[in-house]
């Protein structure tokens, strides 16, 4: 089964702070895994993304690592800031099959 | 501006009724995707259609029916074969053939609820 899984569920962190969420799949043939945030009441919207040929894509706070023998990946977030508190998905997806699955959300909250 | 729009933003719908949402779009996509949201979770494909008058069904396609009889157009229909349709429904849309990333743009979702 097509399955991503997603961990924490919900996070608080201090602004300034790193935010660290995890993903892990199953399917080995997923080649593409974005991140994606989402406010409350809107549609998603791109963060960042990733292909497994590398292992780390950096965009200004937002930060990819990509474990491909553990079929782990993970977002880091640095310096958390209260704009930053949203809902965070993993997804993944597959050349042939470019329909995403999703992980269950992990819902971020920065205290100012 | 270029987009995805989705209509209407808040659905009633009694018992037993059919409902259509809309989703159109003026990227020139050539590929369309419904996703359920339910709260706490994720989003779970309904149907996806890769090319106009084709469409493949997702992981939980039952009760729902789409047509894509228009490159920009892929509405979706609730039956009332649907056990649970109260949910947000979030239209996207992306790129097919040789791009690099399969990037998807959402649109801004259909919070249905029934009566």
């Amino acid at each position: 089964q097509q399955q991503v899984k997603q961990s924490p569920q919900s996070l608080i962190v201090q602004k300034g702070g790193i935010s660290i969420i995890n993903c892990a799949y199953e399917n080995t043939a997923f080649d593409y895994f974005p991140w994606y945030q989402q406010f409350p009441g809107k549609g998603p919207a791109l963060l960042i993304a990733i292909r497994p040929d590398v292992s780390e894509k950096k965009e200004g706070r937002f930060t990819i690592s990509f474990n491909k023998s553990a079929k782990q990946f993970s977002l880091h977030i640095m310096d958390s800031q209260p704009g930053d508190s949203a809902t965070y998905f993993c997804a993944a997806s597959m050349t042939g099959r470019r329909a995403l699955t999703f992980g269950s959300g992990t819902r971020l909250q920065v205290q100012p | 501006d270029g987009g995805i729009t989705q209509s209407p933003k808040y659905l009633f719908r009694k018992e037993g009724q059919n409902v259509t949402l809309s989703c159109e779009q003026n990227l020139n996509h050539d590929a369309m995707y419904w996703y359920r949201q339910d709260p706490g979770q994720g989003l779970r494909l309904i149907y996806y259609s890769q090319i106009v008058n084709d469409f493949q069904k997702g992981d939980i396609a039952e009760g729902y029916s789409v047509s894509r009889e228009k490159k920009e157009s892929f509405p979706l229909t609730v039956t009332s074969a649907q056990k649970n349709p109260t949910a947000f429904y979030l239209c996207a849309s992306s790129l097919t053939g040789n791009t690099p990333y399969n990037e998807q743009f959402f649109g801004p979702g259909t919070r249905l609820t029934v009566l």
